[in-house]
């Protein structure tokens, strides 16, 4: 089955340390996404790719940064710059027509 | 102004009602509309995806597109406890892929 698939499902992080939150899919999709989810809140978007070695800050983008070496392939990596780093990640991936297909997303919490 | 508004309710109604969902937009050049139901702790799933305006139907739940009012709804018939999530719209312009998603709309539905 074509999906997204996201790991760690819960991911603890100690004060200062960079973290790696990974987003593989198979769904052929040239767009791939990562957001952001705070209780209560809706979704922002932290970084965007729309073709493999490209991608785009979204609107919060200070203290992360990704890569996109592979069109499947699209990891975050959440850095100690990040002063507020405890959130439901999600990435999300989107062809030419279609709407986002999401992965079941990422529990980050500092310790 | 943000792009998206939508209601953050909650909204509470009796298991069987007519629930109505809705969303506002600001930008004229969106022509593909979403909506995503999402569970506590779980990414988002798409639910509905429609092209420019018009109504489509999919078993109990229903989307409407009204492009000239730059409005969206979501009706659900005869809804049901697991129907209770939280619903967000979202829309991107044609051959653009950034998605832009609504707050979300917290719905709980009573035995």
């Amino acid at each position: 089955d074509g999906g997204i698939t996201q790991s760690p499902k819960y991911l603890f992080r100690k004060e200062g340390q960079n973290v790696t939150l990974s987003c593989e899919q198979n769904l052929n999709h040239d767009a791939m996404y990562w957001y952001r989810q705070d209780p209560g809140q809706g979704l922002r978007l932290i970084y965007y790719s729309q073709i493999v070695n490209d991608f785009q800050k979204g609107d919060i983008a200070e203290g992360y940064s990704v890569s996109r070496e592979k069109k499947e392939s699209f990891p975050l990596t959440v850095t100690s710059a990040q002063k507020n780093p405890t959130a439901f990640y999600l990435c999300a991936s989107s062809g030419a027509t279609s709407g986002y297909t999401f992965g079941s997303g990422t529990r980050l919490t500092v310790v | 102004q943000k792009e998206v508004e939508q209601d953050p309710g909650p909204l509470s109604v009796p298991e069987g009602a007519i629930v109505s969902l809705n969303c506002t937009y600001s930008n004229s050049a969106f022509q593909y509309f979403m909506w995503y139901r999402q569970y506590s702790r779980k990414g988002p799933e798409l639910l509905m995806y429609t092209y420019s305006s018009g109504n489509k139907e999919d078993g109990r739940f229903t989307a409407q597109v009204d492009k000239s009012s730059k409005y969206i709804s979501l009706f659900i018939r005869d809804s049901q406890p697991s129907d209770s999530a939280t619903y967000l719209c979202a829309m991107r312009a044609y051959n653009f892929n950034k998605f832009y998603f609504g707050s979300g709309t917290k719905l709980n539905v009573k035995p």
